[in-house]
């Protein structure tokens, strides 16, 4: 079974801080994701990964950035954390598997992150 | 921007009864899926249906996909208390360089009563 591991369940963070969510899987896959999660809004894509060092923006990029040094992490930053980035953080990744793209997401348990 | 939306928002029914979530997406697309999240969780994938496709099962899942109304329904026959999450639909658009990558919808809460 494909394991998507997120560091933290839940974090509390001040706002200013630099955070880190920190995202692992373990079976070899191209792709990697970050979405945020928040009521009434769905899963919105902030960012993704399909190699190592190589990152394309999804649709909420503003006030992200992330890193991908080995194929198998994915690193989320914040960089400098205000309250409207209280979210559930979820990481997913998925192998690549052609052009036709049918692949299904694997995604960890997710981060509740509270900025106070 | 939010491709996929979900109708109904809450559906509460009770054991043994169906329940049948709708989805709408507004581009064209290579493939829609429907995921489920209990409460708290990360999200599991159900089901794959492919533009091509029309209809497809997997156990008491049942999913049909209409690219001319695109939209697309998700029916769990016979559910069970263990069924109460939330679903969601998530679409690939066609053509360009997507990696892959999903938008959601919403999602609809389910409730089943024992």
């Amino acid at each position: 079974d494909v394991k998507v591991t997120q560091s933290s369940r839940y974090l509390v963070k001040r706002t200013g801080e630099k955070v880190f969510l920190e995202c692992v899987q373990d079976m070899d896959h191209e792709n990697m994701f970050w979405y945020r999660q928040d009521p009434g809004l769905g899963l919105r894509l902030i960012y993704f990964s399909y190699d190592v060092k190589m990152k394309e923006k999804g649709d909420i990029p503003e006030g992200y950035s992330v890193s991908r040094e080995k194929k198998e992490r994915f690193s989320l930053i914040l960089e400098s954390a205000s309250t409207n980035q209280t979210s559930m953080y979820l990481c997913a990744s998925s192998p690549y598997r052609g052009l036709s793209y049918n692949s299904p997401l694997h995604f960890g348990n997710g981060t509740r992150l509270t900025v106070t | 921007s939010q491709q996929g939306e979900e109708d109904p928002q809450a559906l509460s029914i009770q054991e043994g009864e169906n329940a049948t979530m709708n989805c709408s997406y507004k581009t064209s697309i290579n493939n829609l899926q429907w995921y489920r999240q209990n409460s708290g969780r990360g999200l599991v994938h159900l089901i794959l249906i492919r533009s091509n496709e029309r209809e497809k099962h997997s156990g008491r899942l049942r999913v049909t996909l209409d690219t001319s109304k695109k939209s697309s329904s998700l029916l769990i026959t016979a559910s069970r208390a263990a069924d109460t999450a939330s679903y969601f639909c998530a679409t690939t658009n066609a053509g360009g360089t997507s990696y892959g990558k999903l938008t959601f919808g919403q999602g609809t809460i389910l409730t089943v009563h024992p």
